[in-house]
């Protein structure tokens, strides 16, 4: 069964406008944790943010936060004031458990162009 | 300030070769991992060691093998090269509780 499920391939977005990216999941375990992860053109894989799932408020970073819908097991990324440099890949994991190894299980992604 | 650093970034392959993917971080992080990355796919973890001396499979380990002998290196092997493992490789290190450091990626050609 598909743990974390990203139903966007593609997102276009005009320029300071705000996207929101979808990522739902899947799990028995209380614990555990969501990642986004922001892949450029270049390729490498650049951490975004984090929440757990006993955090209480929804995690922020600069322009990016995560709305977090515990009982609909969604975790969604909103960008806010879109900007060129956004344009990437985005993927959204997930670990259960919080000790040990992060053995992370990544979506498919979403293709995300901002338009000027 | 070098973080994770893989080696080669390229490499073509014949099928049946073998090959070793360099992996090493300068972080003095326990943990390490290597994912794979298909084309259009989200990444799928391989091999993580939580120490040197300690390694264990993830979800798609056949057709590679890994070892830890320090802290820093974790290379990858391929023994035997298929086209299925046409991919990029990522290696990742950390910390418990916080985010994975990613490598750059190997992108890896079996023709």
């Amino acid at each position: 069964a598909q743990k974390i499920t990203q139903t966007q391939p593609g997102m276009f977005v005009q320029e300071k406008e705000a996207v929101t990216l979808d990522c739902t999941y899947d799990t028995s375990d209380p614990s555990y944790g969501l990642f986004w992860y922001k892949q450029p053109s270049s390729g490498e894989m650049i951490f975004l943010i984090y929440q757990g799932s006993y955090d209480q408020q929804n995690a922020t970073e600069g322009r990016y936060s995560l709305n977090f819908q515990k009982a609909r097991k969604s975790a969604n990324l909103v960008i806010s004031a879109s900007q060129l440099g956004d344009s990437a890949m985005y993927f959204c994991a997930m670990r259960e458990g919080f000790s040990g190894a992060q053995k992370l299980v990544f979506g498919q992604g979403t293709r995300l162009t901002i338009n000027p | 300030n070098a973080g994770v650093t893989q080696t080669p970034k390229f490499r073509i392959l014949k099928i049946g070769q073998s090959m070793t993917l360099q992996c090493t971080q300068d972080m003095n992080h326990n943990y390490m991992y290597w994912y794979r990355q298909d084309p259009g796919m989200g990444l799928k973890l391989i091999y993580y060691s939580v120490g040197a001396g300690i390694t264990d499979k993830g979800e798609v380990p056949n057709g590679y093998n890994v070892s830890r002998s320090t802290t820093e290196d974790f290379p990858l092997r391929l023994e035997l090269a298929a086209p299925s493992q046409t991919s990029v490789y990522f290696c990742a290190s950390g910390r418990v509780n916080s985010p994975l450091h990613f490598g750059n990626g190997t992108r890896l050609t079996v023709t």
